[in-house]
């Protein structure tokens, strides 16, 4: 089956630092990627929507200056937290699609736990 | 805009005892519904999908969810649990099918021997 993979898994960070995240798509093309906050006990929230190429469509009340995600290749999408700060402290899932029609199927990954001190 | 709302935060079952998690959603047209599981160390894995048709759909892992309009409901529902059966289940409503999917907050399934 489609896998995706996110690296890294884990990581802290001092507050004022810049982290990036990669999301790759391992056997399959990604022309849509997506990029979820999850808050503890909370649902996923989708930030963001890239495809290949084209510069990301963000949700409303998301910095995109903030959240910078390039989607440089079809197997590749990276999302790096600028200045961050205890508050972006969250997880950070992704997930892929083949496609960009209305059935096709989104593969997450396995999310980035992120710390900022 | 659509909204999922996910009653259950926690539910605990008996091993080989059935299993049915509710899910009630909000949207103004015919909705795409989801369910997927999250277990942890992994991502998100789509157990079935509704998005027209059928009002039962049939998963993977033995799971099934009905979806009642007058109810504005999807439950998922498994007859007998197993242990691995253990994870987070997420129900999930799209507007433009999966690409702008909402998702509830989640229903943590503990099931004890």
């Amino acid at each position: 089956g489609a896998v995706v993979s996110q690296h890294p898994s884990r990581v802290i960070c001092k507050s004022g630092t810049s982290v990036k995240i990669e999301c790759r798509s391992l056997d399959f093309q990604a022309t849509t990627m997506f990029w979820y906050r999850q808050f503890p006990k909370q649902s996923l929230m989708l930030m963001a929507t890239s495809n290949e190429g084209s510069k990301a469509t963000y949700e409303q009340g998301v910095e995109k200056d903030k959240f910078l995600i390039n989607h440089a290749s079809l197997t590749l999408s990276t999302l790096t937290v600028t200045s961050a700060h205890p508050e972006d402290s969250s997880f950070y899932i992704c997930s892929a699609s083949p496609g960009t029609g209305v059935q096709e199927t989104q593969y997450f990954g396995p999310g980035t736990r992120l710390l900022v001190l | 805009a659509q909204s999922v709302t996910q009653p259950d935060i926690h539910i605990t079952v008996s091993e080989g005892a059935s299993l049915e998690l509710r899910c009630n959603y909000s949207y103004g047209a015919t909705p795409y519904l989801f369910w997927y599981v999250q277990s942890p160390g992994q991502g998100l894995q789509l157990l079935l999908k509704y998005f027209s048709g059928d009002t039962l759909v049939q998963g993977i892992k033995g799971f099934e969810a009905e979806f009642k309009r007058s109810q504005s409901s999807f439950n998922l529902r498994k007859p007998s649990v197993h242990w691995s059966d253990a994870a987070e289940y997420f129900c999930a409503v799209g507007a433009g099918g999966y690409q702008k999917v909402t998702f509830g907050t989640g229903t943590k399934l503990q099931v004890i021997p």
